[in-house]
């Protein structure tokens, strides 16, 4: 099994300002995905990040407000801009087992809040 | 986006009942999976049923999907304290991209 990081694990911050998120998986993985839970909600998919291209976004979510980064086959950067209270959630990084009877494993996610 | 649709949205029970929660969804898949997550932690995945199976069994877990339907069901036997949670289910399409459903939110009383 893949075992995920995320750092920070959680973090309040002013509005107006960005926040990177980073997600660190102990193997290569092609595929990374980034999820966005507010609060007592369900988890959205934001975006799919893939090494070598730029990460493909999800209905609703623009690169301008949450640049990702991929720069190798371990690891993702989010990045949360330009912050206002609508965006504290739970961001989760996610990538695919493979694996037969299972699909995902997720990061411990970071807790937001924006003040 | 979310397509999927859960009830109820909680549920309470005594510890040692039996715990079942539904999922609805509206588009084709390939497989739909339950997702267990405590206290706004990270998911854990708990079982996954492929569209062409209709029911499965892990451990003290019962899954049904009905793609006719558009439905999938959650059973918790012998519930004990540990599973106060929020279950989620998710589709997914083929592409690994997860559609969460809403989520039913579990409390087993000791």
């Amino acid at each position: 099994s893949a075992v995920i990081s995320q750092k920070p694990s959680r973090d309040i911050c002013q509005r107006g300002t960005s926040l990177t998120i980073q997600c660190q998986v102990d193997s290569q993985v092609t595929m990374m995905f980034w999820y966005r839970q507010q609060p007592g909600q369900s988890l959205t998919l934001i975006a799919t990040a893939n090494q070598g291209s730029e990460a493909t976004y999800e209905s609703g979510f623009v690169i301008d407000k949450f640049p990702i980064s991929r720069p190798n086959l371990t690891f993702s950067t989010l990045t949360v801009s330009n912050m206002s209270p609508e965006d504290s959630s739970i961001y989760l990084c996610s990538v695919p087992s493979y694996r037969v009877g299972e699909t995902q494993y997720f990061g411990p996610g970071t807790r937001l809040l924006v003040l | 986006s979310q397509q999927g649709e859960e009830d109820p949205q909680a549920l309470s029970i005594q510890e040692g009942e039996n715990a079942t929660m539904n999922c609805s969804y509206k588009t084709s898949i390939n497989n739909l999976q339950w997702y267990r997550q405590n206290s706004g932690r990270g998911l854990v995945h708990l079982i996954l049923i492929r569209s062409n199976e209709r029911e499965k069994h892990s451990g003290r877990l019962r899954v049904t999907l009905d793609t006719s339907k558009k439905s999938s069901s959650l059973l918790i036997t012998a519930s004990r304290a540990a599973d106060t949670a929020s279950y989620f289910c998710a589709t997914d399409g083929g592409d690994y991209k997860l559609s969460f459903g809403a989520g039913t939110t579990v409390t087993v009383r000791a």
